[in-house]
């Protein structure tokens, strides 16, 4: 079963930083695209940033609103992938959602991690 | 506000059709064939229903189809079921430096 398995949401002050995994299974993860898509409570989804496979160089792409403050990452001989959130502020308050990514069919979706920003 | 415009809501009665719209512009939906749709019931993860405009993934019922027409995409749902009640998004490519881009989302409401 093609299966991605978020982890490491929570709770934290405005300021600090999170990193979340991505852990997927049932699929060669090194042969896809990864993306990270949010939604904050009660909204809708909006894009986040992905990292390209291998053979586009692992490059990776950010929405305006995370650029220079999140980086996206991967481990392929772990199948993992990370989202490293830094300088978070409230408005990142969110599910966060990682998904495999074919020329935007983002299939299948985990199940999400919370993280919430607050003092 | 989301770069595609979707209604926020639409309704329907059991075995009747719907249809939500997605509209966007020359930049995304009218460029691109990679608009997709998703189904996000309340608590869980979006579902993929609908990929590159018209196609439907492995498992997703046929009574659900999608069309483009310009810059506006379309996603149809036939003989409305209790189940399909639920938030329909759609999302495109855009060749701005947003690079993909959501729809505000259409929350649906089966009668």
């Amino acid at each position: 079963e093609v299966q991605l398995v978020e982890s490491g949401g929570g709770l934290v002050q405005p300021g600090r930083s999170l990193r979340l995994s991505c852990r997927a299974s049932g699929f060669t993860f090194g042969d896809y695209v990864l993306t990270w898509v949010r939604q904050a409570p009660g909204k809708g989804l909006e894009w986040v940033g992905f990292i390209r496979d291998k053979a586009y160089g692992g490059t990776t792409e950010y929405a305006a609103s995370v650029k220079g403050r999140f980086i996206i990452s991967r481990d392929d001989s772990k199948n993992i992938a990370y989202l490293q959130m830094n300088s978070l502020k409230t408005e990142d308050t969110a599910v966060y959602y990682c998904t495999r990514d074919v020329w935007g069919r983002f299939d299948p979706w985990g199940q999400g991690a919370l993280v919430t920003v607050s003092s | 506000q989301s770069a595609l415009t979707q209604p926020a809501s639409v309704s329907g009665s059991p075995g009747q059709s719907i249809t939500i719209s997605c509209t966007g512009t020359s930049s995304d939906v009218g460029s691109y064939n990679y608009v997709s749709w998703y189904q996000q019931h309340p608590g869980k993860a979006p579902k993929l229903m609908i990929y590159d405009v018209t196609n439907r993934p492995s498992g997703v019922s046929n009574r659900f189809s999608g069309s483009k027409s310009g810059n506006t995409a379309s996603l149809t749902i036939s003989g409305l079921q209790a189940e399909d009640e639920a938030d329909y998004y759609c999302s495109s490519y855009t060749s701005s430096s947003t690079l993909v881009v959501f729809g505000g989302g259409t929350k649906l409401t089966v009668l």
